[in-house]
């Protein structure tokens, strides 16, 4: 079966410190890769996204996020947290060949405290 | 350029009665998606459109929820009867279809409150 997962339902970190959440998946066909931030009452904001190429990516926010194929994982970092950064962070695979289907893990709370 | 619309924003209800939800996706998108978020949760797709036509509904608890895009832009979500537990927020996404475009744009959601 086709899964996302998101292994830490809540993760802290001081302010100004580097902050990682983590994500694997099971998704065959080599799938495209996604990071999403919900702040409450939001809807989901996109952050980045690898679809090949580097293994590297770097989007919104000063977050980046490191693509593993040998482990299936897109974790997401950043090297310097903000109270800011405080949100829901979900990943998201999307399947290039099943009619582009989007599969979301069940999310990460980041508290960046000051 | 305008993002997804979606109306209205929050929406209370008794079970058994009916609800209709509204969405406007970001011009030019063929593909249109529903997902229901249970308070805590990730994002399940209840409807994948690609223009008018269904592409992907296996999650639509279709015995009480349905879903139309007649003209192949706007959508409405209809759920009837509710039942408790489909107290939710409902997310409503956008995107193309094309190699490189693969990004989903949300709306910001209508949150349900069945009592």
């Amino acid at each position: 079966a086709q899964s996302v997962a998101q292994p830490e339902d809540q993760v802290n970190v001081a302010e100004g410190n580097p902050l990682t959440v983590k994500c694997t998946y099971s998704v065959s066909g080599n799938p495209y890769l996604f990071w999403y931030v919900q702040y409450p009452n939001r809807g989901l904001q996109f952050l980045l996204k690898y679809i090949t190429g580097d293994n590297l990516v770097k989007g919104s926010y000063g977050f980046e996020a490191e693509f593993n194929k040998s482990q299936t994982s897109f974790h997401l970092k950043k090297p310097s947290a903000l109270v800011s950064d405080s949100a829901l962070y979900f990943c998201a695979v999307r399947a290039r060949y099943n009619f582009n289907k989007f599969y979301f893990g069940s999310g990460t709370k980041l508290n960046v405290k000051p | 350029e305008a993002g997804v619309a979606q109306s209205p924003r929050y929406k209370i209800i008794e079970k058994r009665q009916s609800v209709a939800f509204w969405c406007n996706p970001i011009s030019g998108h063929a593909t249109l998606y529903w997902y229901q978020q249970i308070l805590g949760q990730g994002p399940k797709l209840l409807i994948q459109f690609q223009n008018n036509g269904v592409v992907d509904d296996s999650q639509l608890p279709k015995d009480r929820f349905s879903a139309e895009r007649l003209k192949g832009v706007d959508s409405t979500l209809k759920i009837q009867p509710a039942k408790l537990e489909d107290s939710a927020v409902y997310l409503c996404a956008s995107s193309k279809p094309t190699p490189g475009e693969e990004t989903q744009y949300f709306g910001p959601g209508t949150r349900l409150l069945v009592l």
